[in-house]
């Protein structure tokens, strides 16, 4: 059972354009919410997160939405660059006592053509 | 600082054999995870350490899979018996606290021939 739910699975985006990938979840005991880049053979990077607390945060080009009600949250990246292109995850995790994992979306992967 | 490192990077290994996979946490962080990549599976979690223990194991797929970690530093995943569907990376993860923001290593690729 796939607890965050990622689309598209795969996206191709003119470069200055923005791209938008979207993430939904089930669970209401989660309470943080990164975002990693994967480039091939590396290891997920941590791009930028978010906690239920507030609705939006931006680090530069990338900006989280979130909508609590909606259960759901997504990535944009605006102004998008050819060094963008990479495989992008979603994720969420839960406090509470217990291990603070986090549950990942299936990835997608982002083509920034020049 | 430097980062989570892993060793090895490739693995190559044949079916039946033991490996053992190893994880250098960042400097001071501790709490430490395990997860596995796979194309059919995707990112899951397999365990978690709080220092030098293991109070979340849930996620090891079977009892052949075993992990430890010392000193609160580097830990071991250990996998016996290997079979073809261990075939993966596997990605080591390292955060200050348990609460905390989680930072990857670049995996190690295990292929069981």
């Amino acid at each position: 059972q796939q607890q965050v739910k990622q689309s598209p699975q795969s996206l191709i985006v003119q470069k200055g354009g923005i791209s938008i990938i979207n993430c939904a979840y089930e669970n209401t005991a989660f309470d943080y919410f990164p975002w990693y880049q994967q480039f091939p053979g590396k290891g997920p990077a941590l791009l930028i997160a978010i906690r239920p607390d507030v609705s939006e945060k931006k680090e530069g080009r990338f900006t989280i939405s979130f909508n609590k009600s909606a259960k759901q949250f997504s990535l944009h990246i605006m102004d998008s660059q050819p060094g963008d292109s990479a495989t992008y995850f979603c994720a969420a995790s839960s406090g509470g006592t217990g291990a603070n994992n986090l549950f990942f979306g299936t990835g997608t992967r982002l083509t920034v053509i020049p | 600082g430097a980062g989570v490192s892993q060793s090895p990077s490739n693995k190559v290994t044949e079916k039946g054999k033991d490996v053992e996979l190893r994880c250098d946490p960042i400097s001071g962080h501790t709490a430490l995870y395990w997860y596995r990549q796979s194309l059919g599976q995707g990112l899951e979690f397999l365990i978690y350490f709080q220092g030098n223990s293991a109070p979340d194991k849930s996620g090891l797929p079977s009892d052949r899979f075993s992990a430890e970690r010392t000193g609160g530093s580097v830990s071991t995943l250990t996998i016996q018996r290997t079979q073809q569907e261990d075939s993966a990376v596997y990605l080591c993860a390292s955060s200050l606290a348990r609460r905390s923001a989680q930072y990857f290593g670049p995996g190690t690729r295990l292929t069981v021939l």
